[in-house]
């Protein structure tokens, strides 16, 4: 079966501060997908940053980096520069294109930014 | 604003009623999921649709149905609603012409809450 662990249930950054999410997958697929999302209390989703499993190089948005080790099966989310705005839930998810792409979502990491 | 719509915002209803949530996809994309985020359960796929097809079918109970019509709006219908069902539905969209990853657009949830 197919899943995300995100094992850590709530996490505490200076503002200014770096802060990595921890992420791990279990799939025997050779191509898949992993993805984060950020969901703020006022509960949308949004997209943060995409790693396909053939990039050899680790995904990289603004502020946001993706730290993909393939051969541990993890793929962290790194929060450079935290911003108080940075204080929400994050998931993290994973699409298989075997099976029509839906998403297999983590726990969720609560996130919060301390000025 | 990702693009895609999905109205009621909230909805209230009590126990062993039907409600039907509505999503209309971004411009162009083809396939629309369901998820369901609940407090017990977290962000669980419920159903996939592609061009007017079902394409995949995750955890969804038998009491809930969806369709995608010709517009590609799609609809999710959930009957015999029990407490339990109280949950965040969230449509997703994504397949449109020129996507290079398989990112899925997150409307802004239906908050169904069962009496």
């Amino acid at each position: 079966a197919q899943k995300i662990t995100q094992t850590q249930p709530g996490m505490f950054v200076q503002e200014k501060e770096a802060v990595t999410l921890d992420c791990t997958y279990d799939t025997s697929d050779q191509s898949y997908g992993l993805f984060w999302y950020k969901q703020p209390s006022s509960g949308e989703m949004i997209f943060l940053i995409y790693q396909g499993s053939y990039d050899e190089q680790n995904a990289t948005e603004g502020r946001y980096s993706l730290n993909f080790q393939k051969a541990r099966k993890s793929a962290n989310l790194v929060i450079s520069a935290s911003q108080l705005g940075d204080s929400a839930m994050y998931f993290c998810a994973m699409s298989r294109p075997a099976t029509g792409n839906q998403f297999y979502f983590g726990t969720g990491t609560s996130l919060t930014v301390i000025p | 604003d990702s693009g895609v719509t999905q109205t009621p915002k909230h909805l209230i209803t009590a126990t062993g009623q039907r409600v039907t949530l509505r999503c209309s996809p971004r411009s162009g994309d083809l396939s629309v999921y369901w998820y369901q985020q609940s407090l017990d359960q977290g962000l669980q796929f419920l159903i996939q649709y592609y061009n007017g097809e079902e394409r995949a079918k995750g955890n969804i109970l038998e009491r809930f149905s969806a369709q995608q019509f010709p517009d590609l709006h799609s609809e999710l219908n959930l009957s015999s609603l029990e407490l339990g069902d109280s949950a965040l539905y969230f449509c997703a969209s994504s397949g449109g012409q020129g996507q290079t990853n398989n990112e899925q657009f997150f409307g802004p949830g239906t908050r169904l809450t069962v009496l």
